[in-house]
């Protein structure tokens, strides 16, 4: 079955500090992997994607993330974090296929420690 | 500039009435998504289409409805059917295609009492 797994519902890091948003996923062809962002009553932005290629992508806002098949984990990191970062995260998982599903996971609440 | 519209962003309806969200975009895209969103539960696929006249059941499809009689277009309708109606709907499109991310809509709050 096709799932994706965010364990962490809710993380709080200070102003500055480093961060990681854990994602697991199971599917059974290549996986396109996305993550997005979304502000409170807004719609999604995507932060970055991954299909093939080089295994650590870099995305917008100082967000990057590492593809490791092994472990069919697809984790979000920022060196340092900003106050404007506060928002909900979504990973995402799908195949190339125009035509496909979307598969999203229950996202995690990133609060920032002034 | 190219993007996806969706009305109104909240929207109020008493309990055993449809109700018909709208959903539409200019991006020239093929494949085009409705997600419901609850607290703590992510997003959950309602229906997507690849083309017109053309769409498929998601996870959730039970008391919605939608239609795809246009490219830029693709209404979602929840009926009376629906247990728990009371969401955020977001509506998406994908590139053409080889693919690409979902672009998303601002969404649209709906409260059924």
């Amino acid at each position: 079955a096709q799932s994706v797994t965010q364990p962490d519902i809710h993380i709080t890091v200070s102003e500055g500090a480093s961060l990681e948003l854990r994602c697991n996923y199971s599917y059974g062809a290549t996986p396109y992997l996305f993550w997005y962002v979304q502000s409170p009553g807004q719609g999604l932005q995507l932060l970055l994607k991954y299909f093939s290629g080089d295994t650590l992508v870099q995305g917008i806002k100082g967000f990057e993330a590492e593809f490791k098949r092994s472990q069919s984990s697809f984790n979000l990191r920022k060196p340092s974090v900003h106050w404007s970062d506060a928002a909900e995260y979504f990973c995402a998982v799908g195949a190339a296929s125009s035509a496909s599903k979307i598969i999203f996971g229950s996202g995690t609440r990133l609060s920032i420690r002034p | 500039d190219g993007g996806i519209t969706q009305s109104p962003k909240y929207l109020f309806r008493k309990e055993g009435q449809n109700v018909t969200l709208s959903c539409e975009q200019n991006l020239n895209h093929d494949a085009m998504y409705w997600y419901r969103q609850d607290p703590g539960q992510g997003l959950r696929l309602i229906y997507y289409s690849q083309i017109v006249n053309d769409f498929q059941k998601g996870d959730i499809a039970e008391g919605y409805s939608v239609s795809r009689e246009k490219k830029e277009s693709f209404p979602l309708t929840v009926t009376s059917a629906q247990k728990n109606p009371t969401a955020f709907y977001l509506c998406a499109s994908r590139d053409p295609g080889t693919g690409g991310p979902l672009h998303f809509g601002n969404g649209t709050r709906l409260t059924v009492t």
